[in-house]
């Protein structure tokens, strides 16, 4: 099955500062993938994501890049603030046939100190 | 409003005691599933619906059952729940049929003792 693999799990920024969750999976059939927001104590929440055909999207402070050829993607978020800090979660969408499964990294936990 | 409501928001109970939490959606999306969410280990897919009346396996399905009879329910069924069950569960739905941009419920804190 798919595996992704999330790095760091912890990341400590300085408010202003960029901050970069990197993630990388396994299946070469994956072909969409979304970052996930989760407050303390509060549900994930969808900020970006990416098909395999695009190789970069941004929203305002956030953007996310895509290499198919190294299986690897990343969220960037620039100018962070206070709000930003928050366990990020990675996925990727795996599709073969009538199969469709969706795999989680295991998180990180970005602190933005003021 | 929108949302994917989970129910009951806590739940403690004991080995063995079969117990559902219950999810539904009003925004009329084909695509549900569930997740648990443990510390470390993010979170894992349980089984996943495209449609009513077809359902798959995740990841982590073993312990659980579900059902998709109507559109907007899709219930998480523990016949005999063991400790090991104890976690953060979470229910999703997608406009999209295959699971992409997850609303989440606000999850289900289960406790098995």
């Amino acid at each position: 099955g798919e595996n992704v693999e999330q790095h760091p799990s912890t990341l400590s920024v300085q408010e202003g500062d960029s901050a970069v969750i990197k993630c990388t999976y396994s299946d070469s059939a994956s072909n969409y993938f979304p970052w996930y927001k989760q407050e303390l104590g509060k549900r994930p929440q969808l900020i970006i994501d990416i098909r395999s055909n695009v190789g970069e999207k941004k929203d305002q402070r956030i953007a996310v890049t895509l290499n198919k050829t190294a299986k690897h993607f990343s969220l960037h978020i620039t100018e962070t603030q206070p709000e930003d800090s928050a366990v990020y979660f990675c996925a990727a969408l795996f599709s073969g046939g009538s199969n469709y499964k969706l795999t989680f990294g295991k998180g990180t936990l970005l602190t933005v100190n003021p | 409003e929108a949302q994917v409501t989970q129910n009951p928001r806590y739940l403690i109970t004991v080995t063995g005691k079969k117990l559902t939490v219950t999810c539904s959606q009003n925004m009329n999306h084909e695509y549900m599933s569930w997740y648990r969410q443990d510390p470390g280990l993010g979170l894992r897919q349980i089984y996943y619906s495209m449609n009513v009346e077809v359902t798959d396996k995740g990841d982590v399905p073993e312990g659980y059952k579900v059902s998709r009879k109507e559109k907007r329910n899709f219930p998480l069924i523990l016949e005999s729940p063991s400790p090991n069950q104890t976690s953060l569960y979470f229910c999703a739905s997608s406009p999209r049929r295959v699971g992409e941009k997850l609303f989440f419920g606000s999850g289900t804190q289960l406790s098995v003792l």
